[in-house]
């Protein structure tokens, strides 16, 4: 079965680093298409975070770009994403997709989504 | 970055009936766009692609059109089941971004 699977802490302290990891499995992460990551918050709407290609390279987004990095393990078939210096208003509920193919960025395959937050 | 608008912000209407959604967005994107529905507690799922382009195991109630900066999602033949929050997301320059949403219902 295709899936992916979001997981990591459902609680950041401000300041902190959050930290998620989404678990391929049903397709293979060296697969062409980019691996990405999305939130989705009352406030900001759904919000496209960054993605990589399973060779490494990266997109992301600038609004963000100087907090994010998201990698990639083949090993472990699974992405990442850490977001630094996290507020409030990273507050959130957190996605991991699939693009359709390299060269199309629509996404047809997501996670379920992880709640993010940021409270002390 | 490419700002994305829906109108209307919601609709109610009957089992059976014809809902346009419109998407329009900030300068103009070919056809790069697409249409996910989005039910509560779940994540988007891929309706249309390339504007117009039915996603594999989608009904075909769905349809998608336009190109340039003016998009329009169509339901035909409403059902129960099409109840949700109708997204566009242009995919023609880095940021991607969304519409704000549109919420569909049945009277």
């Amino acid at each position: 079965q295709v899936q992916l699977q979001e997981s990591g802490p459902g609680l950041v302290k401000p300041s902190e680093t959050l930290s998620l990891t989404c678990a391929v499995s049903g397709v293979s992460i060296s697969s062409n298409n980019w691996w990405s990551w999305f939130r989705q918050s009352p406030d900001q709407g759904l919000e496209w975070i960054g993605d990589i290609f399973h060779s490494g390279g990266t997109n992301y987004n600038p609004s963000l770009k100087s907090r994010v990095t998201i990698s990639v393990d083949r090993s472990k078939s699974h992405f990442s994403l850490n977001l630094t210096s996290v507020t409030a208003a990273d507050t959130a509920v957190y996605y991991c997709a699939k693009s359709v193919d390299a060269m199309d960025w629509y996404f047809d395959l997501w996670g379920r989504g992880t709640v993010v937050i940021v409270s002390s | 970055d490419i700002q994305m608008t829906q109108s209307p912000p919601s609709v109610t209407a009957s089992v059976g009936d014809r809902v346009n959604i419109t998407c329009r967005a900030s300068q103009g994107i070919s056809w790069w766009l697409a249409w996910y529905q989005q039910k509560p507690g779940k994540a988007p799922k891929l309706l249309i692609y390339a504007a117009s382009s039915l996603q594999s195991g989608v009904p075909s109630r769905f349809s998608g059109s336009g190109s340039g900066a003016d998009f329009t999602l169509t339901i035909s033949n409403l059902q129960p089941d099409d109840v949700a929050t109708y997204y566009c997301q242009q995919a023609n320059i880095f940021p991607w971004t969304f519409g704000p949403g549109t919420k569909v219902e049945i009277k």
